[in-house]
């Protein structure tokens, strides 16, 4: 069964703090790895999409890494308009996504 | 690019009435429509996935006959909520597939809260 595992759970920085959030991930075949980021009573605005390991996408604050069993999203120096709940979900043949439960990360000024 | 739009974006109504919801991609035609609910703390479960004039796919433990989903057109699909009840309660979200160079990814809709009282 496909499964995605984030951590921590929560994650509290103060601005300017650089950190990483962590998904690790048994996928069948899996096609890509994608980071999506959920404020609070919206829906998931799209980050990246990675696809074999090695590969990295940067986006202002943020860097996504991935290798063949993990990947990592890195937020450098944080701002508190980067307080979010950052989920991670990998992808088979069929498109349908399977979900982590998420990392909320909360940043203070 | 890439906007996927739902309507409305909240509801509130009694137990035993349907509630209709729409999701919308703006700006490309989707290939594939997906829709989700997820409730306080928890993330996204995936209820069923529908194809433009077929019938949708739903996942174990879904009840196809309580949420029926509409896929009429490359840019429109519907899910109903018949005889809704207060478990029903939750946020509700789709998302498309099929942006010009970007085929592989899931774009979602801002969600809709439904409340039943």
């Amino acid at each position: 069964e496909d499964q995605v595992t984030q951590s921590p759970e929560a994650l509290r920085l103060q601005e300017g703090e650089s950190s990483s959030l962590n998904c690790s991930y048994t996928v069948s075949g899996l096609r890509g790895l994608f980071w999506y980021r959920q404020d609070p009573g919206k829906g998931p605005e799209f980050l990246f999409t990675l696809y074999s390991a090695g590969e990295e996408k940067e986006k202002e604050r943020l860097k996504a890494t991935l290798t063949k069993k993990e990947s990592f999203l890195h937020i450098t120096a944080p701002k508190p308009e980067d307080s979010a709940t950052y989920l991670c979900a990998g992808t088979n043949n069929d498109y349908k996504l399977s979900f982590g439960a998420g990392t909320t990360v909360t940043v203070r000024a | 690019g890439a906007v996927v739009s739902q309507h409305p974006s909240w509801v509130i109504c009694k137990s035993g009435t349907s509630v209709k919801i729409e999701c919308r991609s703006l700006d490309f035609q989707a290939t594939t429509m997906f829709w989700y609910r997820q409730f306080p703390k928890q993330s996204l479960m995936l209820m069923a996935t529908s194809n433009e004039g077929s019938k949708a796919t739903y996942e174990q433990g879904v009840e196809k006959d309580k949420f029926l989903i509409n896929h009429a057109s490359l840019t429109l699909s519907t899910l109903t909520v018949t005889s809704a009840h207060p478990e029903d309660s939750s946020f509700y979200i789709c998302s498309a597939i099929g942006a010009p160079g970007r085929t592989d990814t899931q774009y979602f809709g801002p969600g809709t809260r439904l409340t039943v009282l």
